[in-house]
């Protein structure tokens, strides 16, 4: 069955940055884009960008562009997502999320949903 | 402030049907596919319908989705107690080029 395993909870500090990764199972791997999805406390879902396996093609959102790099490891079913200088506005859970279907290109057509992993961010 | 508008909350009583709304415009709605989640405390987000009115196999047919130019809309008929969980409708967007979430709708069943 196709699972989506994040990395555990985080603690970082202001400026510092954050990689999560997702490590995928129970599919073939390049046929499926992997979208990233944060939710702020209290917020709602925020699309942070997409990965295509077949190629690690990458669209991010403008919200994160300059901050946020979307990478994957072909030989561990792996990707990451890292997000660098740290504010407190980055407190939230992350998401990595595949798409339901191989054709459904970069829509955010999410059948599959890693737990989550809570970044906090404090000094 | 999303490019994709919902009402921010909805409510209903058992067996009634809900409508939740999702207000676009030519560069997202009007003329790319709509989906719509259901998102549970703790849980994570669940896909309810994609392409605008498609339902993945599992779904209950109580919920559907609709799409009419720039507005997209979830209905959910026959409500019930669990269905009490945010919804949030997404599309992809040629402006910003790359997807969006709606903000989310909270649905409390009364």
């Amino acid at each position: 069955q196709v699972q989506l395993v994040q990395s555990g909870a985080e603690v970082k500090k202001p400026g510092a940055s954050v990689k999560v990764s997702c490590k995928t199972s129970g599919y073939i791997f390049s046929k499926y884009y992997i979208h990233w999805v944060r939710q702020a406390p209290g917020q709602g879902l925020e699309w942070m960008g997409v990965i295509n396996p077949d190629g690690a093609g990458t669209t991010y959102s403008q919200m994160f562009k300059g901050r946020v790099t979307m990478t994957r490891d072909t030989s561990t079913s792996t990707f990451y997502m890292e997000l660098r200088s740290l504010k407190s506005d980055d407190v939230g859970t992350y998401y990595c999320a595949r798409a339901a279907r191989d054709s459904a290109g970069y829509d955010p057509d999410l059948a599959y949903w890693g737990q989550g992993t809570l970044v906090t961010v404090s000094s | 402030q999303s490019v994709l508008t919902q009402p921010p909350s909805a409510s209903g009583t058992p067996g009634q049907t809900v409508t939740i709304s999702c207000s676009g415009s030519t560069s997202n709605v009007g003329s790319k596919y709509v989906y719509w989640y259901q998102h549970l405390p703790g849980r994570a987000p669940q896909l309810l319908i994609y392409n605008n009115n498609q339902r993945p196999s599992g779904v209950p047919d109580r919920f559907s989705g609709a799409k009419s130019g720039t507005s997209a809309s979830l209905a959910i008929s026959g409500l019930r107690a669990e269905d009490e969980a945010d919804y949030y409708c997404a599309a992809r967007d040629d402006i910003l080029s790359g997807s969006v979430f709606g903000g989310g709708t909270k649905l409390t069943v009364l």
